[in-house]
């Protein structure tokens, strides 16, 4: 079964407005980590954001928010205000404490498109 | 600055011979990782190691082979035994443990087979 599942293949969302990049994982562990990457076409892999399974709060950092629904095993990448340099791929990645626990599992991937 | 180095950026390979790949980290992490990605897709792990002298097979692992004999190096070397090895490999490093220990990213090696 996949890890981590990315049912959005592409998406495109125009300049300045939010776009949600959705994201489940399936997991039997009861302790791990979350964490989405942006790959802009370059190639390099930017770290975003990271939520933790106890976390009680949603993360946050700047414009970037994760949306962390555990009952759904969801954790939904919400981007505000959507720029021209946001156009990029888009992973999330998710680690197991205790199984595995230095192991590293990755979505498919979204492709993101920011309109003018 | 601390961060992972891999070289070369771009490399050629005629079909046959084996090919190196280098991949560098002064971050002082334990686990080094290689993933390959192809063209519009995600990654997906050739090996990955958490201790010098360790290291574990990923999910493609079949014509590849790795060494770590040094803490802050994690060379890939692409075999001929590996069918269609033209890819993007990108070579990353974590602290040990830690849920929220996330992986550090090289800047990738581009090689084509000719």
């Amino acid at each position: 079964a996949q890890k981590i599942t990315q049912t959005q293949p592409g998406m495109f969302v125009q300049e300045k407005e939010a776009v949600t990049l959705d994201c489940t994982y399936d997991t039997s562990d009861p302790s791990y980590g979350l964490f989405w990457y942006k790959q802009p076409s370059s190639g390099e892999m930017i770290f975003l954001i990271y939520q933790g399974s106890y976390d009680q709060q949603n993360a946050t950092e700047g414009r970037y928010s994760l949306n962390f629904q555990k009952a759904r095993k969801s954790a939904n990448l919400v981007i505000s205000a959507s720029q021209l340099g946001d156009s990029a791929m888009y992973f999330c990645a998710m680690r197991e404490l205790q199984y595995n626990f230095n192991k590293f599992y990755f979505g498919s991937g979204t492709k993101l498109n920011v309109k003018p | 600055d601390g961060g992972i180095t891999q070289s070369p950026k771009y490399l050629f390979r005629k079909e046959g011979q084996n090919v190196t790949l280098s991949c560098e980290q002064n971050l002082n992490h334990d686990a080094m990782y290689w993933y390959r990605q192809d063209p519009g897709q995600g990654l997906r792990l050739i090996y990955y190691s958490q201790i010098v002298n360790d290291f574990q097979k990923g999910d493609i692992a079949e014509g590849y082979s790795v060494s770590r004999e040094k803490k802050e190096s994690f060379p890939l070397t692409v075999t001929s035994a590996q069918k269609n090895p033209t890819a993007f490999y990108l070579c990353a490093s974590s602290m040990l443990g830690g849920q929220d220990n996330e992986q550090f990213f090289g800047p990738g090696t581009r090689l084509t087979v000719l």
